[in-house]
């Protein structure tokens, strides 16, 4: 089965760039995603990349794939303090279902 | 509705005791899952109901789970004799077979198990 890990915390400070980092095992994914959960709340896709492209870019969000050595990331620029959540990566494995990581904890301090 | 409902949003019970928990999801999305996130953690998958077809039961724990939907509306997770190690939050979430599928969810059930 699809192994996921995400370092659990982040800390940075408001206007920086933040960047999430998550490595996986099972290539077989035909998308990857990016989620926020904000405290009491479901989470929120955020955006996701086709497994045949190595960037996509949505505003403020940079997704980065590197296939070669299965590593996902994303990139927040000009992290606000509303940005602080919890941020999982996750990918479909075929069977319909997602396998998320662990999630990492994103701290914006003022 | 706009989006994926559950209810109730947080329950207690305590140990030994029958639990339901609803999901309500959007209306015209065929397919529907439920997750389990324990405290600090990812989510784990439960089950996975798509139109008429056979539920994925393959992410249930244990015979004390169990999951109906009605049609493409209303689903309920059922977990009998509630165990301490049950205590997580619930989350559902549904999707339309529009290739993306992407999953919408809702904001989950907390469960305390006493």
């Amino acid at each position: 089965g699809e192994d996921v890990e995400q370092s659990l915390f982040l800390s940075v400070r408001e206007g920086d760039s933040s960047v999430i980092n998550c490595t996986y095992t099972d290539s077989s994914s035909t998308y990857l995603y990016w989620y926020k959960q904000e405290p009491g709340a479901g989470l929120q896709l955020l955006t996701y990349i086709f497994s045949n492209m190595d960037m996509k870019q949505d505003q403020r969000l940079t997704v980065l794939l590197n296939k070669k050595d299965k590593h996902l990331s994303l990139r927040i620029a000009d992290t606000q303090t509303g940005d602080s959540a919890i941020y999982f990566c996750a990918f479909d494995t075929g069977r319909r279902a997602l396998t998320f990581g662990s999630g990492t904890r994103l701290q914006v301090q003022p | 509705g706009a989006g994926v409902s559950q209810s109730p949003s947080n329950k207690v019970t305590e140990k030994g005791k029958d639990v339901e928990l609803r999901c309500d999801p959007i209306s015209g999305h065929t397919a529907l899952y439920w997750y389990r996130q324990r405290l600090g953690q990812g989510l784990e998958f439960l089950i996975y109901f798509q139109g008429n077809s056979a539920p994925d039961k393959s992410g249930l724990p244990s015979d004390r789970f169990s999951a109906e939907r009605t049609g493409e509306s209303v689903s309920t997770l059922t977990i009998q004799r509630t165990q301490q190690e049950d205590s997580a939050v619930y989350l559902c979430a549904s999707s339309q077979p529009d290739g993306l599928e992407t999953q919408y969810f809702g904001p989950g059930t907390r469960l305390l198990v006493l």
